[in-house]
């Protein structure tokens, strides 16, 4: 089954700082994965997604993700946090060939210090 | 505008009461879905529909019922055998397999 995996519920970064946010994933075939973004109480809103076109996708709001298929990963990086990035993250994997679910990450919530 | 609508925002329910929360999307998309979220917990899968008038039950789905009569709408009710129903519910859709979803803005639900 599938599975994802986000180390770190909670990430603390100064204003400028680089911003990683972890994300592994278990899969027995080429994903499709995804990186949402939540503000407090709203929805999710898809920062960016992979589909195997391009293993360095760029997404909205300055951030970009690397699918690293040696490491299982698709670590969420932008090279300089801003206070409105401030907000939760999911990483998100269609669950297997055939169906239309989504396997959700436990989500990393996101501090900007100023 | 396309998007997926979720209402109301906010809703009060006192305990025993069934209550149901509506989602309509204009995406034209033929799979919806909803989960739950609570604190740390991230989204898990409630119920989810590929076609209309076919759903398939989540990880989570006691306590529970859709239906989906129409393409664009999806509501999801809650009825007095859900233990915990106090939670944020959050409605998507998309246009198929391996395409992003798309998220409503969520209602959450408080039972007093």
């Amino acid at each position: 089954a599938q599975s994802v995996t986000q180390l770190g519920s909670h990430v603390s970064v100064s204003e400028g700082a680089l911003v990683l946010l972890r994300c592994n994933y278990s899969s027995s075939v080429p994903p499709y994965l995804f990186w949402y973004v939540q503000y407090p109480n709203q929805g999710l809103q898809l920062l960016l997604k992979y589909t195997s076109a391009a293993t360095l996708v760029k997404g909205i709001n300055g951030f970009e993700a690397e699918f690293k298929k040696s490491e299982t990963s698709f670590h969420l990086t932008k090279p300089s946090a801003h206070m409105s990035d401030a907000a939760e993250y999911f990483c998100a994997v269609t669950a297997a060939s055939g169906t239309y679910k989504y396997i959700f990450g436990t989500g990393t919530r996101l501090k900007v210090l100023a | 505008d396309g998007g997926i609508t979720q209402s109301p925002k906010y809703l009060f329910r006192k305990e025993g009461q069934n209550v149901t929360l509506s989602c309509e999307q204009n995406l034209n998309h033929d799979a919806m879905y909803w989960y739950r979220q609570d604190p740390g917990q991230g989204l898990r899968l409630i119920y989810y529909s590929q076609i209309v008038n076919d759903f398939q039950k989540g990880d989570i789905a006691e306590g529970y019922s859709v239906s989906r009569e129409k393409k664009e709408s999806f509501p999801l009710t809650v009825t007095s055998a859900q233990k915990n129903p106090t939670a944020f519910y959050l409605c998507a859709s998309s246009l198929g397999m391996n395409t992003e979803a798309f998220f409503g803005q969520g209602t959450r639900l408080t039972v007093v």
